[in-house]
């Protein structure tokens, strides 16, 4: 199974600012996933990262306000952009089992908790 | 598309006795279908998957699932539950069209009552 860590845990950050989540698997992946999840509700997918490539985004997101990295096999990172009191949101990073595959679970970072005053 | 659906908000059930947590499915193609278990202030957790096979699926903690393919439907079981089963409880689907990406249910909280 993958370890996942997230940096950071959580933040609290003011209105127009920017915050850069960092994503860690402790092995080589081929895609990563970043989701938004309210507190207790679903989640949501917000974008596939690819190395080599730009990331996959979901209806609804954009590259402008989620940019993000992936510049080798174990790292990602996801920049909430201008940031507005609607980002608050607990934001997971995700691999598949294997390191690929469509058929894999997938594990989980175990998140951070962002709140924009 | 594919969609999932939770149809209960919150199960309650007491110490001991059954549980079950519905899911449902609706998908273009054959569903690969997962239960993931997410507790307070952690990240979520696989518990087990159907890919193809056996429609009775085993996992951890105790826990199996029945694939349905007529009702489009995965519901997770455990013939006893416990107190540290209390939890949120997501299903997920996805297809083999669709990068491995999964779409999820919108949670089912799981209190097991002494």
């Amino acid at each position: 199974s993958a370890v996942i860590s997230q940096k950071p845990s959580r933040d609290i950050c003011q209105r127009g600012t920017s915050l850069t989540i960092q994503c860690q698997v402790d092995s080589q992946v081929t895609m990563m996933f970043w989701y938004r999840q309210q507190p207790g509700q679903s989640l949501t997918l917000i974008a596939t990262a690819n190395q080599g490539s730009e990331a996959t985004y979901e209806s609804g997101f954009v590259i402008d306000k989620f940019p993000i990295s992936r510049p080798n096999l174990t790292f990602s990172t996801l920049t909430v952009s201008n940031m507005s009191p609607e980002d608050s949101s607990i934001y997971l990073c995700s691999a598949p089992a294997g390191g690929s595959g469509l058929y894999n679970e997938q594990f989980f970072g175990p998140g951070t908790r962002l709140t924009v005053l | 598309a594919q969609s999932v659906a939770q149809p209960e908000d919150q199960v309650n059930v007491a110490e001991g006795n059954p549980l079950t947590v519905k899911c449902t499915y609706s998908v273009s193609g054959n569903p690969y279908l997962f239960w993931y278990v997410q507790y307070p202030n952690r990240g979520l957790q696989f518990l087990l998957k159907y890919i193809t096979g056996d429609n009775l699926v085993k996992g951890s903690y105790g826990f199996e699932a029945e694939f349905n393919k007529s009702q489009t439907s995965f519901h997770l079981k455990k013939p006893s539950a416990l107190v540290s089963d209390s939890a949120l409880y997501f299903c997920a689907v996805s297809i083999n069209t669709n990068a491995g990406k999964s779409t999820f249910g919108d949670g089912t909280t799981l209190t097991v009552k002494p």
